[in-house]
């Protein structure tokens, strides 16, 4: 079974520019998670989708942060503009509704944003 | 709000030591609680993943407990060895039940040959 794939693997800008971050998920996991985890600290949760509906976006910055899910499918998360804060590596994950109950997600490798 | 804290930041230890690194949170309504490993410029990897009706749970060298009451969960590490080196991180599910996890901000273990 693949696993979660995501591209790029590493992004430099400059700040104000904007970026955007590819994920596929395992083939048929219905909910896929994008989570920001910045140096030293753990993930933070961005959102969540589940099919093509957001389940909670409470967390995204919502100025300068956007996220879509067409078809149920890939997903793509975009910054703009981005600030030097911004500056993280960008997780996704994706789980199956079978899976709901113990909550097990699948990571990807991240992307690694490096804003200057 | 849940918070998710773990202790300590960092960790080093010789080959063959036996550790513990320690998880603690603020909401004991949980209904499970997952330790995962962080290896540089991958992604987390589950390592275990314990019920709330559980206290333990038993994977090769690792073991982790779970004491609601209390809000803290360990995970001891058997004889380590140098490929155990990454980082630890203890995530609980978030109150809303969507399958959010909520993550500490992780332990990062060094075991030296």
């Amino acid at each position: 079974e693949a696993g979660v794939a995501q591209s790029p693997r590493y992004k430099i800008i400059e700040k104000r520019q904007s970026v955007a971050f590819w994920c596929n998920p395992i083939s048929g996991h219905a909910t896929l998670y994008w989570y920001q985890q910045i140096l030293g600290q753990g993930p933070k949760l961005l959102i969540q989708f589940q099919n093509n509906g957001v389940v909670d976006d409470s967390q995204l910055p919502k100025d300068r942060f956007s996220a879509e899910r067409l078809k149920g499918v890939d997903s793509t998360l975009k910054i703009q503009p981005a600030k030097l804060e911004d500056s993280a590596v960008y997780l996704c994950a994706s789980s199956s509704i079978r899976d709901r109950g113990t909550d097990t997600q699948y990571f990807g490798p991240g992307t690694r944003l490096t804003v200057l | 709000k849940q918070e998710v804290t773990q202790i300590p930041a960092a960790l080093s230890v010789p080959e063959g030591e036996n550790l513990v690194l320690n998880c603690s949170f603020t909401d004991s309504a949980i209904y499970n609680l997952q330790w995962f490993r962080q290896d540089p410029g991958k992604g987390l990897t589950s390592l275990l993943l314990i019920q709330s009706s559980q206290r333990e749970q038993t994977s090769g060298r690792l073991n982790a407990s779970l004491d609601k009451s209390s809000g803290r969960s360990t995970l001891y590490i058997a004889a380590s060895q140098p490929g155990d080196s990454a980082t630890y991180l203890c995530a609980v599910p978030g109150s809303s039940n969507t399958g959010k996890l909520i993550f500490g901000q992780g332990t990062t273990l060094q075991v030296k040959p």
